[in-house]
């Protein structure tokens, strides 16, 4: 059974940080991985999605890495904005995906 | 707005009834999720359809849950004589097939209270 875990549970930073965000994940045999984000009450919303075979994925000022192998993905956040305050959640996708508990996320000005 | 929506965004219900939830997924998606999610928890997965058919149900799925998509469109979730523990935010989501390659899109999802 897949188990997925990130690091760390909350992070509060201010505004204009580069931060990282961890998730490892117990079962390598994976077709992709997705990053979301979630505001407090609402669905989730899709940020990144790297293929199995991918190393990097970059989208604006979020870039993405996986290392399937070792079970590890990491998602930086360049420039940290207010706006950026939220869940971040990460799901590994075999049959279906499988979602970590989040890391919540606080950017104050 | 070619999203995926939920409806309704909210229902209470009083323990022992029985609650209703439509997902309208993308509309050239074949593939659509039901999801669970518990405060300071990440979705669980509940069940998936491609098209019309059921092709896997979670354990969590009890037989109270049933889960309908009679078209390959839209879809429904029933809960039957709701417990207090099915208080939850259910969240829906569509993809294109195959799995390997194709990125999931979830709606605002459906927060239930039991009382």
């Amino acid at each position: 059974k897949q188990e997925v875990t990130q690091i760390p549970a909350a992070l509060s930073v201010p505004e204009g940080e580069n931060l990282v965000l961890n998730c490892s994940f117990t079962d390598s045999a994976i077709y992709n991985l997705q990053w979301f984000r979630q505001d407090p009450g609402k669905g989730l919303t899709s940020l990144l999605l790297i293929q199995s075979s991918q190393r990097e994925q970059t989208s604006g000022r979020l870039n993405a890495s996986l290392d399937k192998s070792s079970g590890r993905s990491t998602l930086y956040i360049a420039a940290s904005q207010p706006g950026d305050s939220a869940t971040y959640l990460c799901a590994p996708a075999a049959r279906t995906l499988t979602f970590g508990k989040g890391t919540m996320l606080l950017v104050s000005p | 707005d070619t999203g995926v929506s939920q409806d309704p965004r909210h229902k209470i219900t009083k323990r022992g009834q029985n609650v209703t939830f439509r997902c309208d997924p993308i509309s050239e998606h074949n593939r659509l999720y039901w999801y669970r999610q518990t405060l300071g928890q990440g979705p669980e997965f509940l069940t998936y359809f491609q098209n019309e058919a059921q092709l896997e149900k979670s354990r969590l799925l009890s037989d109270r849950f049933s889960a309908e998509r009679p078209k390959g469109s839209f879809s429904t979730l029933e809960i039957q004589r709701t417990e207090q523990g099915d208080s939850a935010m259910y969240l829906c989501a569509s993809s294109l097939s195959p799995m390997r390659s194709s990125e999931q899109y979830f709606g605002p999802g459906t927060r239930l209270t039991v009382t």
